[in-house]
């Protein structure tokens, strides 16, 4: 089975510019999650949808920020514009359930995406 | 603010020998507790779950719960080189209007020594 697929993989740019992120989550997963990881603050959760709808943006740093999921199959996180300090390795995750105790609600990363801001 | 708490370490243990890793965490209503693996320069990879106070044993690895001191911690026995990276202990809690958080520790590395 495919996992969770990402792109770009690295992705280098300068301040200021656009940067798009992409996401494909795992086939029959209903919840998709965006996390960002830095040394400093760790793993830290962006926001996440459950069928294609937000769930919870509290995650989001400001409101450069945006993500979308316009399909079960396809989601994007676009920052715009980019500033040095959102230099950073994002995930993306997604899961069956989005917890309650059970096995479904078991996160399955992608790739990730580093992301260096000049 | 929903907090989970490592030793970053590095934790150095040699190669045969029990490496023990451990994890407090901070919200009492919290339903699902999970060990990522994480090597350098790669996405987390998920190691062992559990939901229920005891131990969970999956081949070397043993995964203990404590809910009344809010404490999860994960054994790897018989430690080898490969072994070595980054552990991340991670906590699923409810946060409010049905929706829920997992929210993880800055993780333990662990270092085992041939």
């Amino acid at each position: 089975d495919a996992g969770v697929i990402q792109s770009p993989r690295h992705e280098v740019t300068e301040m200021g510019q656009e940067v798009t992120l992409r996401c494909k989550p795992i086939s029959g997963h209903d919840y998709l999650f965006w996390y960002r990881q830095t040394m400093m603050r760790g793993l830290e959760l962006l926001i996440y949808f459950n069928n294609n709808v937000p769930i919870d943006d509290s995650g989001m740093p400001e409101d450069r920020f945006s993500a979308k999921m316009p399909n079960a199959s396809f989601s994007t996180l676009k920052i715009q514009p980019s500033e040095p300090r959102d230099s950073a390795v994002y995930f993306c995750a997604s899961s069956p359930s989005p917890g309650g105790g059970f096995s479904t609600d078991t996160q399955y990363f992608g790739p990730g995406t580093r992301l260096t801001v000049l | 603010q929903k907090e989970v708490e490592q030793n970053s370490g590095p934790l150095s243990v040699p190669e045969g020998a029990i490496a023990s890793l451990n994890c407090t965490y901070s919200d009492r209503v919290s339903q699902s507790f999970f060990w990522y693996r994480q090597y350098s320069g790669k996405s987390p990879e998920l190691i062992m779950s559990i939901y229920s106070n005891g131990d969970k044993e999956d081949g070397r690895f043993t995964a203990q719960l404590n809910k009344a001191s809010q404490y999860v911690s994960l054994l790897i026995r018989d430690s080898q080189p490969s072994d070595s990276a980054t552990y991340l202990c991670a906590v699923n809690s409810p946060s409010g209007a049905g929706s829920y958080q997992l929210t993880f520790g800055k993780g333990t590395k662990l270092s085992v020594i041939p």
